[in-house]
């Protein structure tokens, strides 16, 4: 049972650089989330997608883009990363819509822009 | 809008004493509340959630948290903490009955269990 899968675990760029991360579902669930997670910052939320062919801004958009590709499939896309990118990135899903499903989370991506 | 306020970043405890991690929240609407634990290079797993009705939840692990709207808090307590229970945890919050949940997560606070 393997939930949320994120790839790839660990990654290292260089200024300037655009990668993707990928992250998907076996639960079908219908709702997936990025967040980010910074030192003493908890988490805060990119973009999220409360259904399959929908995705919506969150807290903290800017300099990333997501497809939702399917419904198992969400990725983030840096497309020029800078240093203040450095984060742990998470990918979560829930049933939705909400009535207090709680949210699953992967493993994450540890993401080191130099 | 949602904030939830994690007062402590770090809360020292010997194994076998009771803990209490504290959460406040600020919302003008009915909100659900959650705790998540999460371990080291692990993600988020959920511990116990209210969303309505009695305000003692019970969760996994042996926590157990108390919904306080009078005082807008929702406390994290555990009688007795284990070596295992060092995590750190997160309190969230999200607005109730909206259809789509988004969660606004507090800044965490560290729970180290020496022996």
């Amino acid at each position: 049972n393997a939930g949320v899968t994120q790839t790839p675990k660990f990654q290292v760029l260089k200024t300037g650089q655009s990668m993707t991360l990928q992250c998907a579902q076996d639960m079908n669930h219908n709702s997936m989330y990025w967040y980010r997670q910074d030192p003493g910052m908890g988490l805060r939320l990119i973009y999220y997608s409360a259904s399959e062919g929908t995705t919506d801004k969150g807290e903290v958009p800017n300099g990333y883009n997501v497809s939702r590709l399917n419904k198992r499939e969400f990725s983030l896309r840096l497309e020029s990363a800078a240093p203040s990118q450095t984060s742990v990135y998470f990918c979560a899903s829930s049933e939705g819509p909400d009535l207090g499903q709680p949210q699953h989370f992967g493993d994450g991506t540890r993401l080191s822009i130099l | 809008a949602q904030s939830v306020t994690q007062l402590d970043s770090q809360v020292p405890v010997f194994e076998e004493a009771p803990v209490e991690l504290r959460c406040n929240y600020s919302s003008s609407v009915s909100v659900y509340l959650f705790w998540y634990v999460q371990y080291p290079n692990q993600g988020l797993q959920l511990l116990l959630k209210y969303l309505s009705g009695s305000t003692l939840v019970k969760g996994i692990n042996g926590f157990e948290a108390e919904f306080n709207k009078s005082q807008t808090s929702f406390h994290l307590r555990k009688p007795s903490v284990h070596i295992s229970d060092t995590a750190e945890y997160f309190c969230a919050v999200s607005r109730a009955n909206t259809g789509f949940q988004k969660l606004v997560f507090g800044t965490g606070t560290r729970l180290l269990v020496s022996p």
